[in-house]
């Protein structure tokens, strides 16, 4: 089983609408999670920290799920500039060490 | 911008060839991950230094090797270079282990 598993992709949606991403976990012990966004051909930038308690951003909320090993990702409103690839990226190990763990990226296209 | 820097942005190699990429970490930080993207995938992590000292280092053949100098910009080597060595070289910088890492541009690497 790989260490992060994401929805295969790719999301093709129009303007306004809620787009959700979906991501698992193997490593029950890690520590930190996040959202990065990748444009194509630059570098990944972080979106957002995900909480067991949810937080949310804007147009954008994370959750996770520990028990689930699961984290996801809500976009709503979509606008043509959150085309991107989303990469769901863990922290497995504890603290004092913070070697993230990527998945291999769900790409969404919002068509006007 | 991150402010973390890394040269050359191209560079074509051939088989067998050894490869020497380069990251000046944003000013304050002294932590340095690097990771390698091949196309279609997500970061995967090489190694971190911290310190001037290894810090982890990911499922990556000690063909791969780094630097970190006291300045804290660090070097990636790759020696006999293979055509699966082909991708994205990341290095991404923090200002300790527990903190944000912001990534660079990237080094895009052809092995011919």
């Amino acid at each position: 089983r790989k260490e992060v598993e994401q929805d295969p992709g790719p999301f093709n949606v129009p303007e306004g609408a809620t787009v959700a991403f979906n991501c698992t976990y193997s490593n029950s012990a890690s520590q930190s999670f996040f959202w990065y966004r990748q444009d194509c051909r630059k570098e990944p930038k972080l979106l957002m920290s995900v909480y067991s308690s949810g937080n949310e951003d804007g147009r954008f909320t994370a959750q996770l799920n520990r028990a689930s090993q699961y984290i996801s990702l809500l976009i709503r409103d979509s606008k043509l500039s959150d085309s991107a690839t989303y990469l769901c990226v863990v922290n497995p190990s504890g603290a004092g060490s913070y070697q993230l763990t990527f998945g291999k990226g769900t790409k969404l296209s919002v068509i006007p | 911008e991150t402010g973390v820097t890394q040269s050359p942005t191209h560079l074509i190699k051939t088989r067998g060839q050894q490869v020497t990429l380069r990251c000046s970490s944003q000013s304050g930080h002294n932590t340095v991950s690097w990771y390698q993207q091949a196309l279609g995938q997500g970061p995967q992590f090489i190694f971190q230094y911290y310190r001037e000292e290894e810090n982890g280092r990911g499922n990556f053949p000690p063909r791969f090797s780094g630097l970190q100098f006291p300045n804290y910009s660090s070097e990636l080597n790759v020696n006999a270079l293979e055509l699966d060595d082909s991708a994205l070289y990341l290095c991404a910088s923090s200002s300790g282990l527990d903190n944000e890492q912001f990534f660079g541009p990237g080094t895009r690497l052809t092995v011919l």
